[in-house]
């Protein structure tokens, strides 16, 4: 089956600065990327997701890139702000009537002032 | 619209016990999934239903059961609980159309 590996675990970044948060998937045949953020206490929700025809997609100050050929995708967050502290699922989808996710382990994000 | 809603919000089990945790959405999703959440493993999915009428497993469901009772609901059971499955359960569903799924708050399991 689909194996996503995420890292880095933690990330501690300056208000202001960029965090980027990455990603590999295990099956070629994957086609949908989701991003989802959790905040303690709460339910994951999607904040960006990309699927295998798309190289790039910016959402604000977030973007999310895919390399196919290196099956790896990354989390880009800029101007961080102390709201966006929480962790990050990145996950994996074939795709099709099931669509089942995949999804990595998360990453503490942690915006400090 | 409520979205996907779970119930109860938080259990304490003994071993042994059994429970059923249930879920439903009110967005007319085909798709309907049980995840379960531990410290460092991400979400893991225990069992899904593609569409009303079906059930499969997914990456961890031994110990677990599950009942897709109509497109609105789909439950969870756990026959005789361990302390392995104290976890946080999450509840997902997907509209036919689109890949996003979309997640209700959580189900806290504490198995004694």
């Amino acid at each position: 089956g689909e194996n996503v590996e995420q890292h880095p675990s933690t990330l501690s970044v300056q208000e202001g600065d960029s965090a980027v948060i990455k990603c590999t998937y295990s099956d070629s045949a994957s086609n949908y990327f989701p991003w989802y953020k959790q905040e303690l206490g709460k339910r994951p929700q999607l904040i960006i997701d990309i699927r295998s025809n798309v190289g790039e997609k910016k959402d604000q100050r977030i973007a999310v890139t895919l390399n196919k050929t290196a099956k790896h995708f990354s989390l880009h967050i800029t101007e961080t702000q102390p709201e966006d502290s929480a962790v990050y699922f990145c996950a994996a989808s074939l795709g099709g009537t099931a669509s089942k996710l995949t999804f990595g382990t998360g990453t503490r994000l942690q915006v400090t002032l | 619209n409520a979205g996907v809603t779970q119930t109860p919000k938080f259990q304490v089990l003994k071993t042994g016990q059994s429970m059923t945790l249930q879920c439903a959405q009110d967005m007319n999703h085909n798709s309907m999934y049980w995840y379960r959440q531990d410290p460092g493993m991400g979400l893991r999915l225990i069992y899904y239903s593609a569409s009303e009428g079906t059930t499969d497993k997914g990456e961890v469901p031994n110990g677990y059961n599950v009942s897709r009772l109509n497109k609105r609901e789909f439950s969870l059971r756990l026959e005789s609980a361990a302390p392995s499955q104290t976890s946080v359960y999450f509840c997902a569903s997907r509209p036919g159309q689109e890949e996003t799924q979309y997640f209700g708050p959580g189900t806290r399991l504490l198995v004694l």
